[in-house]
């Protein structure tokens, strides 16, 4: 059963401008991660962050954590092309056990 | 460093057949999982290994069979392969099963 569902599925920016990408999930987690997966490859850990934590930054990136409702949020600053990729939030199971993965968001950055 | 190693990168199957898609890890990782990738579905757990001579099945199980002899090697085997198997097929690893996980490359299979 999908737990975590991101929102937009596909988004298209100019380079330079920000990108914001949402992840919603269905019931209470202990961590919530951020994945990239550029075409054709594996996906790369971004960021974790813990059920008891807000905010994380690393590098560009900053992300949100509201467990009231139930939704984290990944940003992206001042992007560049080589940001282009899918990019795919994973929470908790309904057991606490293993990570199950959303669908995740096509990002576009054109130059 | 390698990583998390697998093998093959490609491969075509015939209705039928069997095969064992290779995962190697060299971080001395204890979990260790199977995902399948399939267009607008993200990824489905398959099944996953907390340590050697442990394995379990995940969401989508079925038609596939795992072991863990050692803590460096978690093949994944197509019993008898169907169209339906069709899919990109990723090995991960990590610390403990809610850490950071590190992937391979993938092998894309391909069923006719």
């Amino acid at each position: 059963s999908q737990q975590g569902e991101e929102d937009p599925q596909a988004l298209s920016i100019q380079e330079g401008e920000n990108a914001t990408m949402n992840c919603s999930y269905k019931t209470s987690i202990n961590n919530l991660q951020w994945y990239r997966q550029n075409s054709g490859r594996g996906l790369v850990h971004l960021i974790l962050i813990r059920s008891n934590e807000r905010e994380k930054h690393s590098g560009r990136l900053r992300v949100t954590l509201d467990t009231s409702k139930k939704s984290s949020s990944l940003l992206i600053t001042a992007s560049r092309a080589a940001d282009t990729a899918s990019y795919f939030c994973a929470t908790d199971d309904n057991y606490g056990q293993n990570f199950v993965f959303g669908p995740g968001t096509r990002l576009s950055v054109l130059p | 460093n390698a990583g998390v190693t697998q093998t093959p990168k490609f491969q075509v199957l015939k209705t039928g057949q069997s095969m064992t898609l290779q995962c190697a890890q060299d971080m001395n990782h204890e979990y260790m999982s199977w995902y399948r990738q399939d267009p607008g579905m993200g990824l489905r757990l398959i099944h996953y290994s907390v340590g050697a001579g442990i394995t379990d099945q995940g969401e989508v199980p079925n038609g596939y069979n795992v072991s863990r002899s050692t803590t460096e090697d978690f093949p994944l085997r197509l019993l008898s392969a169907a169209p339906s198997q069709t899919s990109v097929y990723f090995c991960a690893s990590s610390w403990q099963r809610n850490t950071e996980a590190f992937f391979g490359q993938g092998t894309r299979l391909t069923v006719v």
